[in-house]
């Protein structure tokens, strides 16, 4: 398989349910995302990681908790979720986060949460 | 910090007819530019990025943007639209010092009539 996979690819869950999300990418890079999208409202960046560490955290709550156990494979746990947390959800790589700016990213196709 | 604006939140073109998808850049230096498009309960996928050199920029899918550093835009262009290419476009700038993660616009979700 190639490119950023992501499962699942729907989510439906309540409240007081915990879950996860799994992203993974084929394409032998170091950085990885988190996005949030919700309609009509731009792309959110949640997390940033590379090789492996966390460099960004755009003030997520708490309920949303990411792994990275390695540079081919992204988590984002969720626990007591909320119905404005509904959304999609995209992973996203990238070569490096070299501060250049010039590393294209490249998307999963996201899983899409529906929090009851 | 870089911003970006999509002016036209909709568009609306005729199968056969041209597109032109405006993206204006707020940013001090050279900018890297993206454009991405996102199909309907999918991911985003890089149609074409500029970075340096030539400002007319050929991508996938038969589109192509010009970069003019004078009015802070990039705009996307295709000549005759498909309606396959019915989708929601983001335009992306990231910077050449400093944040490092591509900021992006809000989107113009385009419709194509038959």
């Amino acid at each position: 398989e190639t490119g950023v996979t992501q499962t699942p690819r729907h989510l439906v869950m309540g409240m007081t349910n915990k879950k996860s999300l799994k992203c993974e990418q084929h394409l032998g890079h170091n950085a990885m995302y988190w996005y949030k999208q919700s309609a009509k409202k731009p792309l959110e960046l949640m997390f940033v990681y590379s090789l492996e560490e966390r460099v960004e955290n755009n003030s997520v709550p708490s309920r949303f908790s990411p792994e990275c156990p390695n540079s081919s494979h992204l988590f984002l746990h969720l626990h007591t979720l909320q119905p404005e947390d509904s959304a999609l959800y995209l992973c996203a790589s990238s070569q490096d986060i070299g501060g250049s700016g010039t590393d294209t990213q490249y998307f999963g196709p996201g899983t899409r949460l529906t929090v009851l | 910090a870089q911003s970006v604006t999509q002016p036209d939140i909709h568009i609306t073109v005729s199968e056969g007819a041209s597109l032109e998808l405006r993206c204006n850049y707020s940013y001090g230096a050279t900018p890297y530019l993206f454009w991405y498009v996102q199909s309907p309960g999918q991911g985003l996928q890089l149609l074409l990025k500029y970075f340096s050199g030539d400002t007319l920029v050929q991508g996938i899918k038969g589109f192509e943007a010009e970069f003019k550093r004078s009015q802070s835009s990039f705009n996307l262009r295709k000549p005759s639209v498909h309606w396959s290419d019915a989708a929601e476009y983001f335009c992306a700038v990231g910077a050449s010092g400093g944040s490092y993660i591509p900021t992006f616009g809000r989107g113009t979700s385009l419709i194509v009539h038959p």
